[in-house]
């Protein structure tokens, strides 16, 4: 069954700071990466879509990264804002239509 | 870009009532429609797949004589959740894939709030 991890559970930074969240998974054999911004109270938008065959894909300054054999991707803030402030999901898809999903990170930007 | 819309946003129902939540596909044509249900601080898991003309896949531990869906159109699944108790309090949402279904993005609605009183 695939496990999905994501750290730190939580990450307070001043705006402006680049930051780096951590997502790791058990089983390798995923067809492809999803991260997802969610705010309080509402559903996901999805934001970077990385497929297997990919090492990574960026949106504005976003940079999503993915290292399958290991198990791990990594998404890339830049230059951070208090509008970033949400929790961040990371989902994989193994065989079958559904995710799996990490718990996510809690981020705060602070102005 | 997809936009899938969800009603209602919350609810607020008395126990043993039922209650329905609404997904759409607004702009595109759905034949999967996934439904999700989140706890505070825990991963979003997967309750059941929802196939347009035919019967749901639910997940292992999830009650379909509780959680009944149907998905009677390309465009809509709906969820109701049936004599609701307190224990189903939740964020429940919905996401549907707008096109190949291997290699296209999910996209989620906006997630019903139901609590149960």
């Amino acid at each position: 069954k695939q496990e999905v991890t994501q750290i730190p559970a939580a990450l307070s930074v001043p705006e402006g700071e680049n930051l780096v969240l951590n997502c790791s998974f058990t089983d390798s054999a995923i067809y492809n990466l999803q991260w997802f911004r969610q705010d309080p109270g509402k559903g996901l938008t999805s934001l970077l879509l990385i497929q297997s065959s990919q090492r990574e894909q960026t949106s504005g300054r976003l940079n999503a990264s993915l290292d399958k054999s290991s198990g791990r991707s990594t998404l890339y803030i830049a230059a951070s804002q208090p509008g970033d402030s949400a929790t961040y999901l990371c989902a994989v898809r193994n065989s079958g239509y559904a995710l799996n999903f990490g718990k996510g990170t809690s981020l705060l930007v602070t102005p | 870009g997809a936009v899938v819309s969800q009603h209602p946003s919350r609810v607020i129902c008395k126990s043993g009532t039922s209650v329905k939540i609404e997904c759409r596909s607004l702009d595109f044509q759905a034949t999967t429609m996934f439904w999700y249900r989140q706890f505070p601080k825990k991963s979003l898991m997967l309750m059941a797949t929802s196939n347009e003309g035919s019967k749901a896949t639910y997940e292992q531990g999830v009650e379909k004589d509780k959680f009944l869906i149907n998905h009677a159109s390309l465009t809509l699944s709906t969820l109701t959740v049936t004599s609701a108790h307190p224990e189903d309090s939740s964020f429940y949402i919905c996401s549907a894939r707008s096109g190949d279904p291997i290699n296209s993005p999910l996209h989620f609605g906006n997630g019903t709030r139901l609590t149960v009183t």
